[in-house]
This record gives structure tokens, sequence and C-alpha cells, in this order.
């Protein structure tokens, strides 16, 4: 199994909502990680898990909070976001090699 | 300055014309990264270099990590090449870092 899932394919949230976006893989990655990614832009590092502890926070706003139960699945919950949140949600993982696997990302709507 | 920076940003090329996409850096690495979107869609990955050179199909990558540099090459370009190719660095502490991206269109 070399994939990446993630759930909702789409979420459309009001600004006073709490959701939350989930991750999983099978590969026994390492590492997990969370970007946001604005239409014709790069992702944006977010969150990097590594051995299910938090390594990197990229100065994220306390409104996303990422978790990480088990080595398998990475959460992202969400509460009290603005507009300007809307985006793609991507999910990665890596093992040892270093080499990235993108899940297909939720795309994110917050009215 | 970013530390990843990609050229060109845009790309329009003829089906079968022969593609570059160029990445530089200025960080130590563990790994480079070539990856690739469709609109809309979510991010592959083409390819994780560490050093030298590797081929998959009409993709070829090459990296020389004494100039820092990385280039992506399409042979026998064609229509379904069309897409965002982007650059990225692994560092040694699991952050990753990103090129703007190159926008291909490959024309018919």
């Amino acid at each position: 199994d070399t994939e990446v899932t993630q759930t909702p394919k789409h979420l459309v949230m009001g600004m006073t909502n709490k959701k939350s976006l989930k991750c999983e893989q099978h590969m026994g990655h390492r590492a997990m990680y969370w970007y946001k990614q604005k239409a014709k832009k790069p992702p944006e590092l977010m969150f990097v898990y590594s051995y299910e502890k938090l390594s990197i926070n990229e100065s994220v706003p306390s409104r996303f909070s990422p978790e990480c139960p088990n080595s398998s699945l990475l959460n992202l919950h969400l509460h009290a976001l603005q507009p300007e949140d809307s985006a793609l949600y991507l999910c990665a993982s890596t093992g040892d090699s270093y080499e990235q696997y993108f899940g297909p990302g939720t795309r994110l709507t917050v009215t | 300055k970013n530390e990843v920076e990609q050229s060109p940003q845009n790309l329009t090329a003829q089906e079968g014309e022969f593609i570059t996409i160029n990445c530089s850096y200025s960080v130590g690495i563990s790994a480079l990264h070539w990856l690739q979107q469709h609109p809309g869609g979510g991010i592959v990955s083409l390819f994780m270099l560490s050093s030298g050179k590797k081929k998959h199909g009409r993709l070829i990558a090459t990296i020389n990590i004494q100039e820092k540099h990385s280039s992506l090459h399409i042979t026998a370009s064609h229509p379904r090449d069309s897409a965002v190719y982007i650059c990225a660095v692994s560092e040694y502490n699991n952050d990753m870092r990103f090129g703007a991206g190159t926008r291909l269109t490959v024309k018919p």
C-alpha cells in the first residue's frame, strides 16, 4: 500500500464551525506533514510530525490544531476559521528515504 | 531571497519539444524532489534525488550537489505533460522548502 488518503475531499464550513481533516498512511512512514496551498501557489508547510511528535510548527495560527493519534493517522482540527483560510490542505508522509508521498488533498471553503 | 528558486515561471512548448526546468537552492539538503501537479489535482512525486541522475520514461532529473542545482528534462513533450512542476528540498530536520513552480503548457 503506497497511498496517502485524505478525508473529506471537499469541506465547506462556517466561521463558527469546528471540523477536522483526516490523513492516513500505512507505509510505516516516520514523518507526516500538513501543507496549505492557495491557488496558483506552491504548498506552504504548516506542521511536521516525526515519530508521532510535533517537530515543526511553522507559526500557524492556533485555530489550526494538529493531532497525531498514532503512526498511521494525522488529523487537523479546525475552529473559528477565517475566509482567507480557504485553500487546498495537503497531507504527505515520508520514510527513511525522504521521498514524499502526497495525499489528494481536502479542498476547504470557509464561508 | 527564496531558498529554492525555479526557472522559468511559465513555459509554453510545442508537442515534441525538449523541455528543461531549472532549480537552484541555497540550503543544506538531504534530498531534492521534483513534483507534478495537474490543475485542481493532488501532487505526484516524480523524482527524489540526493545525487547524480534519474530517468523515468521521458523524464530525466539531474542534480549537482556542489553547485546546488537541479534540472528536470522532458523529452518528446506531449500535451498531457501540461502541469505545474515544483522543485522542493528536504532539510535534515524534515523541513521542506518549495520553489514557486513552473507552469508548463504543451500545445499540440
